[in-house]
C-alpha cells in the first residue's frame, strides 16, 4: 500500500457546487495532515493543516480527519473556477523518520 | 508571514555547467529547509533535508556529490546542481519549516531548470 494515496482525477465539479477531495494514508502513527494547492507550473501553497479528528473549517475550505479510518478529506464549498488546480495531500509518517510524505495529487477542474 | 523566495526562477544552461539555486526565508528563521524536484505531471520528490550548520540528509538514490546543499545561515539554503545534464532538467522547489516545533512547510516559488 502506498503511504499516501489520492485519486489522480481529474475531478470535474460545477461552479458553485462542493468539491470533495479524498486522501488515505497507511501509517497509523501519523499525527499531522496537510492540504496544498498547486497551480500548473507553480509551487505548492498551503491551504490547511489538521491534527485532530473531526472537522476544521477555514473560509470555504473544510478539512476532515478520521484517524480510525486513516482518511483525510478536503471540502471546497461554492467552488470557483480559480479553485481549478492540483490538490496535494501530505502526511507525516513515523515510518520515515517523521518526514512529510506527499500524495500524487488530485486534479480538480471547476466547470464554469 | 512565512514567505520563502527562490532565485533564479528560471535557468537555462549548457550540459556540463553547474547551477546554483538559492532559497531564502524572508520573514522568519528556518532551521530546516527541504529541497524537492518535480517532473511534469508528477508529484514532489524529496531530495534532501537541509539543516542549518550541519550536513544535509539526502534521500535514497539522490547523489550528494551531484546535488550540493549548503545551509550556512538561518535564512539561506543553496542547492548546486553540478555538471548538469539534460536529465537534470526539472522544477526544483525548496520549502522551509517555520520554527522547530512545527512540521508545517512553506514553499518557495520554484526554479525551472532546463539543461540543453
Amino acid at each position: 500500500q502506498k503511504e499516501v494515496e489520492q485519486n489522480s482525477g481529474p475531478l470535474s465539479v460545477p461552479e458553485g457546487a462542493i468539491a470533495s477531495l479524498n486522501c488515505t494514508y497507511s501509517d497509523r502513527g501519523s499525527q499531522s495532515f496537510f492540504w496544498y494547492r498547486q497551480y500548473s507550473g507553480k509551487s505548492p501553497e498551503l491551504i490547511m493543516f489538521i491534527y485532530s479528528n473531526g472537522d476544521k473549517e477555514d473560509g470555504r475550505f473544510t478539512a476532515q480527519l478520521n484517524k480510525a479510518s486513516q482518511y483525510v478529506s478536503l471540502l471546497i464549498r461554492d467552488s470557483q473556477p480559480s479553485d481549478s488546480a492540483t490538490y496535494l495531500c501530505a502526511v507525516d509518517t513515523m515510518n520515515r523518520d517523521d518526514k512529510i510524505i506527499f500524495g500524487k495529487g488530485t486534479r480538480l477542474h471547476i466547470l464554469p | 508571514g512565512a514567505v520563502v523566495s527562490q532565485h533564479p526562477s528560471r535557468v537555462i544552461c549548457k550540459s556540463g555547467t553547474s547551477v546554483k539555486i538559492e532559497c531564502r526565508s524572508l520573514d522568519f528563521q528556518a532551521t530546516t529547509m527541504f529541497w524537492y524536484r518535480q517532473f511534469p505531471k508528477q508529484s514532489l520528490m524529496l531530495m534532501a533535508t537541509s539543516n542549518e550548520g550541519s550536513k544535509a540528509t539526502y534521500e535514497q538514490g539522490v547523489e550528494k556529490d551531484k546535488f550540493l546543499i549548503n545551509h550556512a545561515s538561518l535564512t539561506l539554503s543553496t542547492l548546486t546542481v553540478t555538471s548538469a545534464h539534460p536529465e537534470d532538467s526539472s522544477f526544483y522547489i525548496c520549502s522551509a519549516l517555520v520554527g522547530i516545533w512545527t512540521d508545517t512547510q512553506y514553499f518557495g516559488p520554484g526554479t525551472r531548470l532546463t539543461v540543453l
